[in-house]
């Protein structure tokens, strides 16, 4: 298995344009997870989905982030607009239910200019 | 809000040094883990340790937990310059949910 796959691996963009951040996590496990890693607050759990279905979104910092998991094998986490203080490592995990070890992605760098 | 504080939040060692690194968490878990991570990459789990266990080993890793205080410690022995790198603590919380809280970190330097 190729792992979790996440695209792209760095992005830069302008402040107030769209960023959409994709997801394929390893074939098989049905839990997936959004986290964020910043130097200030670590790693942030921003939202997590079980068997395709968000259960817990709180982590979401505001309107302007929405994450989609419209199959198993795939989700995306949109930033729309984006600002500089998005700037991040946004990473994503899956792992199977019942399981303790999550897998991790190599993360994707964003960065807002 | 996120759970799991690791100590110290760097550490610099020489190499054939131990290091220990501790992490505390807020509420019951199923299990506690330990993940590393290189500059610039993914996490990557290390060792989990089972809420009914004490102890639990793995190569040079030795892992720690007192429920009794909900800490847990991470021991690395004889360690080596390819040991540099952060290494998290997620805590696996009872009442079945899948969310994994992870500490900030603690930021490993092995001296050659």
């Amino acid at each position: 298995d190729a792992g979790v796959i996440q695209s792209p691996r760095h992005e830069v963009t302008e402040m107030g344009q769209e960023v959409t951040l994709r997801c394929k996590p390893i074939s098989g496990h049905n839990s997936l997870f959004w986290y964020r890693q910043t130097m200030m607050r670590g790693l942030e759990l921003l939202i997590y989905f079980n068997n395709n279905v968000p259960i817990d979104d709180s982590g979401m910092p505001e309107d302007r982030f929405s994450a989609k998991m419209p199959n198993a094998s795939f989700s995306t986490l949109k930033i729309q607009p984006s600002e500089p203080r998005d700037s991040a490592v946004y990473f994503c995990a899956s792992k199977l239910s019942g399981t303790g070890w999550a897998f991790f992605g190599q993360g994707t760098r964003l960065t807002v200019v | 809000s996120q759970q799991g504080e690791e100590d110290p939040q760097a550490l610099s060692i020489q190499e054939g040094e131990n290091a220990t690194m501790n992490c505390s968490y807020k509420t019951s878990i199923n299990n506690l883990q330990w993940y590393r991570q290189n500059s610039g990459r993914g996490l990557v789990h290390l060792i989990l340790i089972r809420s009914n266990e004490r102890e639990k080993h793995s190569g040079r890793l030795r892992v720690t937990l007192d429920t009794s205080k909900k800490s847990s410690s991470l021991l690395i022995t004889a360690s080596r310059a390819a040991d540099t790198a952060s290494y998290f603590c997620a805590s696996d919380p009872q009442g079945g949910s899948e969310k994994l809280v992870f500490g900030k970190g603690t930021k490993l330097t092995v001296n050659p």
